[in-house]
């Protein structure tokens, strides 16, 4: 199957500092990237949804200026933690989908522990 | 926001032993999905559903789709104790949302 290859795989940060995770496609072009976060013991909750030059699509409740999502091209996503607090300490996992495609890929996941 | 409901939360068997997993979703759906996901890392797609198919079969794995009814179940026979692991199934609609996911341990 297709690779999408996340990245960090865990990242600690300061209280207050930003943070980027990257979402690639490694043999596709995921014109469809979506953002999850996972608590622990919990489901997937999805976070937003982007299309390759577009502006994400945000889920109720997920602050768009905290989680700044881009997809500028065909093969990238990232998504930036921003001001991170202890609170935003989770599981992020990406996933990706090409055009016409029936299944989205995903990502091994960062973990996001905020000191 | 959630698309399912999964039942059970929490599902402890011995192995040998068959274990049920059931998934229910609110709105019409292109395909339903399965997953695992052992703690703490990714998620490794077990198998695809089509929204006209009925029942799908992969190695261990038995699926069932009922639209009628929006549920799904995924069947593992023979568990092994590597099985142990959350499932989840999750709906495409567009985008993917995932259940709450059942916990399954599976005792050697």
């Amino acid at each position: 199957g297709a690779v999408v290859s996340q990245h960090p795989s865990w990242v600690i940060c300061k209280s207050g500092t930003s943070v980027k995770i990257e979402c690639r496609s490694l043999d596709f072009q995921a014109t469809t990237m979506f953002w999850y976060r996972q608590f622990p013991k919990q489901s997937l909750m999805l976070m937003a949804t982007s299309n390759e030059g577009s502006k994400a699509t945000y889920e109720q409740g997920v602050e768009k200026d905290k989680f700044l999502i881009n997809h500028a091209s065909l093969t990238l996503s990232t998504l930036t933690v921003t001001s991170a607090h202890p609170e935003d300490s989770s599981f992020y996992i990406c996933s990706a989908r090409g055009q016409g495609a029936t299944k989205a890929f995903f990502g091994q996941g960062t973990r996001l522990t905020v000191v | 926001s959630q698309q399912g409901e999964e039942d059970p939360q929490a599902l402890s068997i011995q192995e040998g032993e068959n274990a049920t997993m059931n998934c229910s979703y609110k709105t019409s759906i292109n395909n339903l999905q399965w997953y695992r996901q052992n703690s703490g890392r990714g998620l490794v797609h077990l198998i695809l559903i089509r929204s006209n198919e009925r029942e799908k079969h992969s190695g261990r794995l038995r699926v069932t789709l009922d639209t009628s009814k929006k549920s799904s179940s995924l069947l593992i026979t023979a568990s092994r104790a590597a099985d142990t692991a959350s499932y989840f199934c999750a709906t495409d609609v567009g985008d993917m949302r995932f259940g709450a996911g059942t916990r399954l341990t599976v005792k050697p």
